[in-house]
């Protein structure tokens, strides 16, 4: 059974760029959830996708943005990057059976420095 | 609206000694509960957690929790610590009305000293 995989592992962009994450959830799982941990601090839901729609959202601008894929896989789009939304990006699958879901298992982050 | 409180950003303990790490909830609905461990670079691996049922949970490298509704904690323990549990510690709730989204603690860095 294959894990939560997260690419890329560290990543650097200027401010004002765009940034695309990418996450490959465990076998079996439907819901990819996406958080931001910065540093020193606990992971901050960002959003959820259930069956490729968006399943809630905590406080994130707009140009936080998210999609999933037929297979479950998810991307999160981050666009005029700013120099606090350097993090580690958490994904977290899960299985959900009509939109509840069961424990999240995360996968490694990526690191995202913005300078 | 659900929220949770760490108390102690960091504990040292030495090795062989009781952890006890303190979290505290808040939650207007039944919470389902969770520990997590971070290591150094990683991602979070979850420890343990309470949905509904049994108080007193188990888990993995020889951790538990129990949660008390009356006192809106859930507190985790290990008997002896050893130096591989030295790692960051996060507490996180959740519950069906939240969509089972995570609201996590601001976490507890545990130093093993031998």
């Amino acid at each position: 059974e294959t894990g939560v995989t997260q690419s890329p592992t560290h990543l650097i962009k200027t401010r004002g760029q765009q940034v695309t994450l990418r996450c490959s959830s465990q076998s079996g799982h439907n819901t990819v959830s996406w958080y931001q941990q910065a540093l020193g601090q606990g992971p901050q839901f960002i959003f959820q996708y259930y069956r490729e729609e968006e399943n809630g959202r905590g406080n994130f601008p707009p140009r936080f943005s998210g999609l999933q894929f037929p297979n479950y896989s998810s991307e999160l789009n981050v666009n005029a990057l700013e120099l606090d939304d350097s993090a580690l990006y958490l994904c977290a699958s899960s299985f959900s059976i009509g939109r509840e879901s069961y424990e999240q298992y995360f996968g490694p982050g990526t690191r995202l420095t913005v300078t | 609206a659900q929220s949770v409180t760490q108390l102690g950003s960091h504990v040292s303990v030495s090795e062989g000694a009781l952890v006890l790490l303190r979290c505290n909830y808040s939650s207007s609905v039944p919470p389902y509960l969770f520990w997590y461990v971070q290591y150094p670079n990683q991602g979070l691996q979850l420890l343990l957690k309470y949905t509904t049922g049994a108080t007193l949970v188990k888990g993995i490298n020889g951790f538990e929790a129990e949660f008390k509704k009356s006192e809106t904690s859930f507190h985790l323990t290990k008997p002896s610590a050893h130096m591989s549990d030295a790692a960051e510690y996060f507490c996180a709730v959740s519950s069906k009305a939240a969509g089972n989204k995570l609201t996590f603690g601001g976490g507890t860095r545990v130093l093993v000293k031998p």
